[in-house]
């Protein structure tokens, strides 16, 4: 079946370093890619998305290119801060027929020192 | 923004007994899921309900578990007799469509604590 694997955690980093947390998925068709973040004590956010091969997603600093060729969707960012602490899940979801769930890698946990 | 509201955030309960979570989905959503995550695991997919009835379910989602929507609001989980290794954050979302470009809301979720 699908799934998604994430490099193993913690990650910790010191502010302003450089950050890549490695996901790579197995999925049958033409699966959606995420990342979610959770902060200590809060739920889970949405942090970016892409929908097809190339795409790339974007939000608050964070990019990941949507890589089919290597079944790939890293996290990165140029520059962290205290404040991005937090687990970051990769997650896939299937096309239209495949129900919709999201399927959730194991997390890696980030700890940014200042 | 919208939000996806969940009660409680946490509940304890005893080995054996029967315990309820409550989520209010966004408005105007009409696809509506449960997760959960055991401490330091992976979010694990258990359920997803729409139309009023359940589209899919996880192995996890035994006859101890059930789903409802009573009044066109809450969106509920039930748990008929806890487990200890039921203990776990449970996660409700919603989504307003089942497309690539329809995202989902999650709430903060509920800690429960079996003893």
């Amino acid at each position: 079946g699908d799934s998604v694997t994430q490099m193993e955690g913690p990650v910790t980093l010191s502010e302003e370093a450089f950050l890549t947390i490695n996901c790579t998925y197995t999925a049958t068709g033409y699966p959606s890619l995420f990342w979610y973040v959770q902060y200590p004590g809060e739920g889970l956010q949405l942090l970016l998305k892409a929908t097809k091969a190339d795409d790339k997603g974007s939000n608050k600093g964070f990019e990941a290119t949507y890589r089919k060729e290597t079944t790939s969707f890293h996290l990165e960012k140029g520059s962290v801060q205290v404040s991005d602490s937090a687990v970051y899940f990769c997650a896939l979801s299937g096309g239209y027929n495949q129900g919709g769930k999201l399927i959730f890698g194991q997390g890696t946990e980030l700890s940014v020192k200042p | 923004e919208p939000e996806v509201t969940q009660t409680p955030s946490h509940q304890v309960t005893q080995m054996g007994q029967e315990v309820i979570l409550r989520c209010v989905p966004i408005s105007n959503h009409l696809y509506f899921y449960w997760y959960r995550q055991i401490l330091g695991q992976k979010v694990e997919f258990l359920v997803s309900f729409y139309n009023n009835e359940i589209s899919e379910k996880s192995e996890i989602f035994d006859d101890q578990f059930s789903v409802e929507r009573p009044d066109g609001s809450n969106f509920t989980l039930k748990i008929r007799s806890t487990k200890l290794e039921d203990s776990a954050m449970y996660f409700c979302a919603s989504r307003l469509g089942q497309g690539a470009n329809y995202g989902y809301t999650f709430g903060s979720g509920t800690r429960l604590t079996v003893v």
